[in-house]
């Protein structure tokens, strides 16, 4: 079946630094991707729907200068989150969309802000 | 290797019914589960969310089981109406948060 792979797997970063998480679909075109994030207990989120050549749709509450999606080719989709604080601290998962209604997920990547 | 399994894959039932979708899960040492709702062309709706210590949540006309010894959980949906009509996710997630996904239940209600 189509594989989705995000990376890195986990990353540990300091307050106020930018980390850029990686969404890749390996063996087949999505011209939309998904962002979602987890907090702990919590449930899954979608932040954003990026669609490649074009802007974002960001979520209600999803500050977009501050979570900077990226989506320049029909298999990668980058999320970057700029001057990381530890209420950042949290489960981000990508899915890409393969058919009409078909999504694959990627594996997540954790992320912890120090 | 946690493996999700869904029953039925698609599921088309008149308006007014009742309805139970289920999921199955081959590793009880699960953190969470979730049942959520992906409607073509748009992102995850996440509907329910059931800790590991629990047995049930509720939610309007849906209520999601969990029974973690049997490696299975059920999803209820009361008086069902064509607005329903979507493909149902059940999620694991394990103590190391990654989740696995099941395969999915189309469900159309006709009006």
């Amino acid at each position: 079946g189509a594989v989705v792979s995000q990376h890195p797997s986990w990353v540990i970063c300091k307050s106020g630094t930018s980390v850029k998480i990686e969404c890749r679909s390996l063996d087949f075109q999505a011209t939309t991707m998904f962002w979602y994030r987890q907090f702990p207990k919590q449930s899954l989120m979608l932040m954003a729907t990026s669609n490649e050549g074009s802007k974002a749709t960001y979520e209600q509450g999803v500050e977009k200068d501050k979570f900077l999606i990226n989506h320049a080719s029909l298999t990668l989709s980058t999320l970057t989150v700029t001057s990381a604080h530890p209420e950042d601290s949290s489960f981000y998962i990508c899915s890409a969309q393969g058919g009409v209604d078909t999504q694959y997920f990627g594996p997540g990547t954790r992320l912890t802000v120090l | 290797k946690q493996e999700v399994t869904q029953i039925p894959a698609a599921l088309s039932v008149p308006e007014g019914e009742n309805l139970v979708l289920n999921c199955s899960f081959t590793d009880s040492a699960i953190y969470n589960l979730q049942w959520f709702r992906q409607d073509p062309g748009k992102g995850l709706t996440s509907l329910l969310l059931i800790q590991s210590s629990q047995r049930e949540q509720t939610s309007g006309r849906l209520n999601a089981s969990l029974d973690k010894s049997s490696g299975r959980s059920t999803l209820y949906i009361a008086a069902s109406q064509p607005g329903d009509s979507a493909t149902y996710l059940c999620a694991v997630a394990n103590y190391g948060q990654n989740f696995v996904f099941g395969p999915g239940t189309r469900l159309s209600v006709l009006p």
